[in-house]
């Protein structure tokens, strides 16, 4: 079956814009998580969504948001852009929430 | 709150080695552990995982044994490969009402296999 899909792979952005980053669930997955992975801070939770709900929020400013669409699809946006932003950002889907992830290999974000 | 400590690393081997990468948490109640995998430029890949007290998770050489007494999850394997270079991320998740909490992951371990 196909895995998690992320796109864009790359981008670059600067500082000030809004970006939005996609995020396709292996099928019949309803629990879609997005993550933060930088060399300093590690893996952060930013937050899960489940049947279009965000169940679970990670402390991430109010700058970052996410939805999830009918089909499981979800999106993630950062708008405001910040250097520190910069980072790797992984998605995962799962039937149960944390167990069981699936991750998609990432979007690298890099803000200038 | 839910925390997982792990050895930073870099950890350096030969091949053929043996390999140890020290994992410890901190949770309340019965979290399942697990542990990933990370290859340069791609996401975490699920190695193994364990569900409760004193299971064994195994995978491609890799073994932990979830111990609830000394609240550890330590990876092993007997004899490294180069191919096993990459970062290993310990975590764990603890089940809610209707689902599981999301993934914590311990800081990483960046594993170097040299020939």
């Amino acid at each position: 079956k196909a895995g998690v899909t992320q796109t864009p792979r790359y981008l670059i952005k600067t500082r000030g814009q809004q970006v939005t980053l996609s995020c396709s669930p292996i099928s019949g997955h309803r629990s879609v998580s997005w993550y933060q992975q930088t060399p300093g801070q590690g893996l952060q939770f930013l937050f899960e969504y489940f049947s279009e709900t965000q169940r679970n929020k990670g402390n991430f400013p109010g700058r970052f948001s996410g939805r999830q669409f009918s089909n499981s699809r979800s999106e993630m946006n950062v708008s405001t852009l910040e250097l520190g932003d910069s980072a790797l950002y992984l998605c995962a889907s799962s039937l149960a929430g944390g167990y069981g992830y699936t991750f998609g290999s990432g979007t690298r974000l890099t803000v200038v | 709150g839910n925390s997982v400590t792990q050895m930073e690393g870099p950890v350096t081997l030969s091949e053929e080695a043996f390999l140890t990468i020290n994992c410890t948490y901190t949770a309340t109640g019965y979290p399942s552990l697990f542990w990933y995998v990370q290859y340069p430029g791609e996401g975490l890949q699920l190695l193994l995982k364990a569900t409760k007290a004193d299971d064994k998770g195994s995978n491609k050489g890799f073994e932990a044994t979830y111990r609830k007494e000394t609240t550890s999850f330590h990876l092993e394997k007997g004899s490294v490969q180069v191919s096993d270079s990459a970062v290993y991320f310990c975590a764990l998740t603890s089940p809610t009402e209707t689902s599981y909490d999301k993934v914590i992951f311990g800081p990483g371990t960046s594993l170097s296999v040299i020939p």
